[in-house]
Order: structure tokens, then C-alpha cells, then sequence
């Protein structure tokens, strides 16, 4: 079946560090990507997305790469900032689900902690 | 603006209560859906509706129901059933179709006492 696996936090980082956080997935057919960003006490906010392979999302620094050879879409930043401490969820649509199309399974999430 | 707003923020039941959580949505979205999220297992899919007057069970629905009496609203009834029903919950909407953004409420911690 379709899932998705991210690497376990909590990770924490100075500020200006590099971040990487892994995001591997299975799945059939080809799914849409998600990275969705949830701060404390919030809803979940969409962060970037890819359609297809090879495809690159990004926003707000952060870039993810649909890499369909690995089934993976890593989540990377050059230079974290203290704002940046959050959850971060990644995500793959799930398609023909019931008839749904377009919902989509999360990952655990990963808790970012950014240090001054 | 748009958004989804979630009613109420905070809440606590006693065991054997019903509980009604609130979702609205301006965004003229088709699409509705209700997840629950618990520490450490990301978020579960409890029902989604695509259109009005329909809905359909996720993945864990077991204790739980819905309405769609209006293409806005899509409240969620946490009923006695569920075990344990302790968690934050997440009401999103989206248009209809393949892919496409989920747009997610601020969420309602439920508390059972």
C-alpha cells in the first residue's frame, strides 16, 4: 500500500545550520509530494510540492526534489533561522482512494528545534 | 480573509459524552475532510466528504460521525464509542480533483476526563 516514512526527530540545530530531512515513499502509480510545516498550537500549512519526477518544489528557502529512481523527497534549507522550529510533515496524495482523488497520507513528522 | 475556522480551540468531556467539533470553510472549497493527529503518529484520516450531502469513512472512523448539510460546513461528532478520543483534530478543505493544496483549520484539542 502507499506510505510514507520520514526520518525521527526531534533534530536539533544552530542557526544558519544546514538541514536536511529525509522523506522516503511507496506508492503506486505516480503521487503528488507534499511538505507541510505545522508551528506550535497551529494547523498544518502547506510548505512546498512537487507533481512529478525530478520535479522541484521550494519556498521560503526550504527545496525538496521528487526523485522517483530513489521514492524519496528530502526536505533541505542552506541556512536555518530560529522561526524555522516547527513540525514538519511530509506528505503523498493518494489517488483513487474510495473515490476521493487528491487525499493524501502524511509521514509522523519531524520536530525541528532551531537554537540562537 | 478565506479560511477554515475550527470551534472551539479547547474542549473537555467526561467519559460517555458526545462532543460536537465545529469546521467552516469560505474558501468555496468541495472537498472537506477530518483528521486526527496524536504525538508521534501524524495525522489519520477520520472522514471526508467531496460533495454535499456525502461523505465517506477514512481510515480510523470507528466512533466517530459527520454531516454535510452545507458545502461549508462539516462538523464532526466525537461520540461515547471512541476509545480513546484524547487528541488534537484537524479539519481541512480542498477543491475536488487529483493533487491539489489541502488548506488546514488551527485545530480542536479534545481532552476526556
Amino acid at each position: 500500500g502507499n506510505s510514507v516514512t520520514q526520518m525521527e526527530g526531534p533534530v536539533t540545530l544552530s542557526e544558519e545550520a544546514f538541514l536536511t530531512i529525509n522523506c522516503t515513499y511507496t506508492a503506486t502509480g505516480y503521487p503528488s509530494l507534499f511538505w507541510y510545516v505545522q508551528y506550535p498550537g497551529e494547523g498544518l500549512q502547506l510548505l512546498l510540492k512537487a507533481t512529478k519526477a525530478d520535479d522541484k518544489g521550494s519556498n521560503k528557502g526550504f527545496e525538496a526534489t521528487y526523485r522517483k529512481e530513489t521514492t524519496s523527497f528530502h526536505l533541505e534549507k542552506g541556512s536555518v533561522q530560529v522561526s524555522d522550529s516547527a513540525v514538519y510533515f511530509c506528505a503523498l496524495s493518494r489517488r483513487n482512494y474510495g473515490g476521493s482523488q487528491g487525499n493524501l497520507i502524511f509521514g509522523k513528522g519531524t520536530k525541528l528545534s532551531v537554537k540562537p | 480573509d478565506g479560511g477554515i475556522t475550527q470551534s472551539p480551540k479547547y474542549l473537555f468531556r467526561k467519559e460517555g459524552q458526545n462532543v460536537t467539533l465545529s469546521c467552516e470553510q469560505n474558501l468555496n472549497h468541495d472537498a472537506m475532510y477530518w483528521y486526527r493527529q496524536d504525538p508521534g503518529q501524524g495525522l489519520r484520516l477520520i472522514y471526508y466528504s467531496q460533495i454535499v450531502n456525502d461523505f465517506q469513512k477514512g481510515d480510523i472512523a470507528e466512533g466517530y460521525s459527520v454531516s454535510r448539510e452545507k458545502k461549508e460546513s462539516f462538523p464532526l461528532t466525537v461520540t461515547s464509542a471512541q476509545k480513546n478520543p484524547t487528541a488534537f483534530y484537524l479539519c481541512a478543505s480542498k477543491q475536488r480533483g487529483l493533487g491539489g493544496e489541502l488548506f488546514f483549520g488551527e485545530g480542536s484539542r479534545l481532552t476526556v476526563l
